[in-house]
């Protein structure tokens, strides 16, 4: 059975790059569409943008210049490398999976990892 | 950007009470909707997609229904572990891809 699994520090100085992996079991990297989604604390879910194993990307228009995705098939990893943060980017962080371009839902999540941006 | 509004944002419900969740797109997205299901502390779960099709293992009191800019999450008979969070995401549009704000079944 599939399952994601979200790793980096949770706690980053504002200004500074936050970085995230998500490690893919059962070795499915090599399909689906990889996404990242955040919650600030008490809030709703915000969708950062996708990795897939092409290499094609697409990003939230909202946090395009900050965001950057990549895919690790070798480690059946992909990760988030978010810049210049700041105290709005405190959330949860979850990845999460995509079956397909054109029946864009998540079926499948991490259990989420919180990272607050503070001095 | 379409922007999806859930109403109404808490509802109360004693169980076995039928529990009806609105979603309303900012302008039409045909059947490209998903619900979840989110507790606390949890991930969200996929509870149905494209607008009306429940995903295999989530209880039949769970429908969907709805089309263009309008939507429902209904729960015929509500029940205690169905306390979560309700979100409803778009997926005709993007991106962005959009949620909405979310609804809170509490449990009388």
């Amino acid at each position: 059975q599939v399952q994601l699994q979200e790793s980096g520090p949770g706690l980053v100085k504002p200004s500074e790059t936050l970085s995230l992996s998500c490690s893919v079991s059962a070795g499915f990297i090599r399909s689906y569409y990889w996404n990242w989604i955040r919650q600030a604390p008490g809030k709703g879910l915000e969708w950062i943008g996708y990795i897939h194993f092409s290499g094609n990307t697409n990003y939230n228009p909202s946090l395009k210049s900050r965001v950057t995705m990549s895919l690790d098939p070798s480690k059946s990893q992909f990760s988030l490398k978010l810049n210049s943060v700041t105290a709005a980017d405190t959330a949860v962080y979850f990845c999460a999976r995509a079956l397909s371009s054109g029946w864009y839902y998540f079926d499948l999540w991490g259990q989420g990892t919180l990272v607050t941006v503070s001095s | 950007e379409i922007v999806m509004t859930q109403s109404p944002a808490t509802l109360s419900v004693s169980p076995g009470e039928r529990v009806t969740l609105s979603c309303r797109a900012s302008r039409t997205i045909n059947y490209n909707l998903a619900w979840y299901q989110q507790k606390p502390g949890q991930a969200p779960s996929l509870l149905i997609y494209g607008a009306s099709t429940r995903v295999t293992g989530v209880p039949a009191r769970f429908s969907g229904s709805g089309s263009g800019t309008g939507f429902t999450l209904t729960i015929s008979s509500l029940q205690s572990e169905d306390s979560a969070v309700y979100y409803c995401q778009q997926y005709d549009n993007w991106p962005p891809l959009t949620f909405g704000g979310g609804t809170r079944v509490e449990i009388k």
